[in-house]
């Protein structure tokens, strides 16, 4: 099972929005509504942004947004803070010998 | 508070096992799916193994299959995994992860531990 594929970098300026690509297949992004993103900053433990495709957890911004068109699946951060400069990573299910996937990484930074 | 502490890990010589473990606290533990995931130094996340609510339901990564086993003892709150046959590409961050339901099929990780590094090298 190959990772869900995310750009390596993107960036903006304060205040703009971005948007985080993972694209998967139809084993995994494209046939479940199983996706999570997940921020990391350095030397600290990922933490859950989005589930389901959409849902965000209690306590996350709502500048934090998920959405997802066939194989792909997308975050958008709006109103980007200097704190928003991280690592993120989405994941989704999968229907093949590995139950789950994640994808290769986004460092976003912020300008 | 909801906490995940792992402890275990270590520097191992490669073909040698090491058992890892998760205390859990501040939720209802034998409520959730439990994951572990590994993070190699300065690459991405890679989701190893997980384990439903009542054990009877498990999976792995196709790249540990056959050499670790998940567990866990709802009784202490805690998860383990034992890793035999450790190559060097097992070297890695290992994270504890609670997951969003009973089932493994909640695909996402809402509670991580700070990690247990193994190291695998001679």
């Amino acid at each position: 099972q190959s990772a869900l594929t995310q750009p390596a970098s993107v960036s903006g300026s304060p205040g703009q929005s971005i948007t985080i690509s993972c694209t998967g297949t139809s084993s995994d992004v494209g046939n479940y509504n199983y996706v999570s993103w997940y921020q990391q900053h350095p030397g600290k433990a990922p933490k859950l942004m989005i589930y389901d495709v959409s849902h965000r957890p209690s306590g996350v911004s709502n500048r934090f947004s998920g959405s997802k068109s066939g194989n792909t699946a997308s975050l958008t951060i709006s109103g980007l803070q200097a704190e928003d400069e991280a690592d993120y990573y989405c994941s989704s299910y999968t229907s093949s010998s590995t139950l789950g996937v994640f994808g290769t990484g986004t460092k976003v930074t912020v300008l | 508070e909801m906490q995940l502490v792992e402890s275990g890990g270590g520097l191992v010589q490669p073909g040698r096992s090491l058992r890892l473990s998760c205390a859990a606290s501040g939720f209802i533990f034998d409520d959730y799916a439990m994951h572990w995931v590994r993070q190699a130094p300065g690459k991405g996340l890679e989701w190893v193994s997980g384990i439903n609510w009542n054990s009877g339901s498990i999976d792995y990564a196709d790249s540990v299959k056959g050499r670790f086993t998940i567990s866990r003892d709802n009784a202490k709150n805690s998860l383990y995994l034992q890793m035999n046959s450790l190559r060097a590409e097992d070297t890695a961050l290992y994270y504890c992860a609670k997951g969003g339901g009973g089932s493994t099929s909640y695909w996402y990780f809402d509670l991580w531990g700070r990690g247990t590094l193994v190291t695998v090298s001679s």
